[in-house]
């Protein structure tokens, strides 16, 4: 298993703030064939399912707005969201899809 | 617009087998690959498996001896078997379309399974 390591595990912010959430990976998620990191960033909501943001670490899935920003390479992954808003208020994932998927332990994202 | 609602027993006892659908509207599960994922109570979230556009299956190794994913295509339906469950199978069970590779884009509402006596 490729083992995920999110922190924190919560974060209290204020309406405007930037954010970052770390994610770290057991072993590099770089493919040496493409050049390509396989790591995926989910947002979910109280009661809702989750939601994809961003995959391959910094591809932004449609719709999803550019304040979600995704960075980092080899074992290291951030996701930046700039000047959050009452609706990012959520629980935040990060995943491995280098191989069979495996998921950090979550960071949750308050209102402080 | 792609759908997918998960059904099936909320509550199931320790030693039988659970069993979830997984019925999709608005997108053919005879195209891309189909996942189950779980979240535990304390949010940890556990990918179980995946059956493609052929039928081919992939399982999490931790859940290899117990489960099986199938499909009724005449129906746009994929389902999920969990042999032998116990109270640490308690979970919400989601259901999933991938986008690219292992990458879950499109995911049902969820439905929580209570593995109880």
């Amino acid at each position: 298993d490729i083992v995920m390591t999110q922190s924190p595990s919560s974060l209290a912010v204020s309406a405007g703030e930037t954010v970052t959430i770390n994610c770290k990976s057991s072993q590099s998620l770089l493919s040496s064939g493409n050049q390509k990191n396989y790591l995926a960033w989910y947002q979910q909501k109280p009661g809702q399912s989750p939601k994809l943001l961003i995959y391959l670490a910094s591809t932004r899935e449609s719709g999803v707005p550019d304040r979600f920003i995704g960075s980092g390479s080899g074992t290291d992954f951030t996701l930046t969201i700039s000047s959050v808003q009452a609706e990012d208020l959520a629980d935040y994932y990060c995943q491995q899809h280098y191989s069979y998927p495996t998921f950090g332990g979550g960071t949750k994202l308050e209102l402080k | 617009e792609v759908q997918l609602q998960e059904s099936g027993p909320g509550l199931v006892k320790p030693s039988q087998s659970l069993s979830l659908t997984c019925s999709v509207t608005g997108y053919s599960i005879t195209s891309n690959y189909w996942g189950w994922i779980r979240k535990f109570p304390g949010n940890k979230m556990e990918w179980m498996g995946y059956i493609s556009y052929s039928g081919s299956t992939s399982y999490n190794p931790s859940l290899k001896s117990r489960i099986s994913i199938t499909r009724d295509t005449s129906k746009n339906q994929f389902f999920l078997q969990l042999n032998s469950v116990t109270t640490e199978d308690t979970a919400t069970y989601y259901c999933a379309r991938y986008l690219t590779t292992r990458v879950l884009a499109y995911w049902g509402q969820g439905t929580l399974v209570t593995v109880s006596s």
